[in-house]
């Protein structure tokens, strides 16, 4: 059973400082999703990661995966309140886009 | 822009009723989905379809059926409603294989709650 572990689940940080959220996934797969879900609405698109290295940014959330390690981290550079949402990684391991394994998602409350 | 429908947006039902999430979508995209997402947890997979007349189940399919008739509707079907199928339902969709990647997109979500 593949089995997708994000970490920390919760994160509080101060604006203006940088962390990192851990993806780690227990089978092989070069495809992974990173979303975005603010409370009681829908899940955002941020990044899709297609192999082995893959790096993407986007303002200043830049997402990377390592498929030796199986591994996937959202990097967050300078926080700020907009960023408060909860943070989502989906494994694809057949690489076809039929089935998503989720991990649990990461809280994360940026403070003034 | 309208991307993937769904209706309801929320509902109440009892124990034992059936009910019927519509789903649709206007990008005529080949890959379909329906996840439910329990409070504070990620998504599970329920049913999902590559095309018009294909389904198949996901990771918790059990008490729900699916149809894919068209291309742009999947409706789930709720028999015999319980408390535990007390969630949040996303209905999704994307445009299947591609080395372009598959993003996916999600619906606004259904609150389904059983008494």
């Amino acid at each position: 059973e593949l089995k997708v572990e994000q970490n920390p689940l919760f994160l509080s940080m101060q604006e203006g400082k940088n962390y990192t959220i851990y993806c780690n996934y227990s089978t092989t797969s070069d495809r992974l999703y990173w979303y975005r879900q603010d409370p009681g609405k829908s899940l955002e698109s941020l990044f899709v990661l297609l192999s082995n290295g893959a790096v993407k940014q986007e303002g200043r959330l830049m997402a990377s995966l390592d498929t030796k390690a199986r591994l996937s981290t959202l990097h967050i550079t300078a926080a700020v309140h907009d960023l408060s949402a909860t943070y989502f990684c989906a494994v694809d391991p057949s690489g076809s886009a039929r089935q998503l394994t989720f991990g649990s998602g990461t809280q994360l409350t940026v403070l003034p | 822009n309208a991307g993937v429908t769904q209706t309801p947006k929320f509902r109440i039902l009892k124990i034992g009723q059936s009910m019927t999430l519509q789903c649709a979508q206007d990008m005529n995209h080949n890959y379909m989905y329906w996840y439910r997402q329990d409070p504070g947890m990620g998504l599970k997979l329920i049913y999902y379809s590559v095309g018009a007349g294909i389904t198949d189940k996901g990771e918790v399919p059990n008490g729900y059926n699916v149809s894919r008739s068209t291309t742009e509707d999947f409706p789930l079907r709720l028999e015999l409603a319980a408390p535990s199928q007390t969630s949040v339902y996303f209905c999704a969709s994307s445009p299947g294989i591609g080395r372009s990647g598959n993003t996916i997109y999600f619906g606004e979500g259904s609150w389904l709650t059983v008494v």
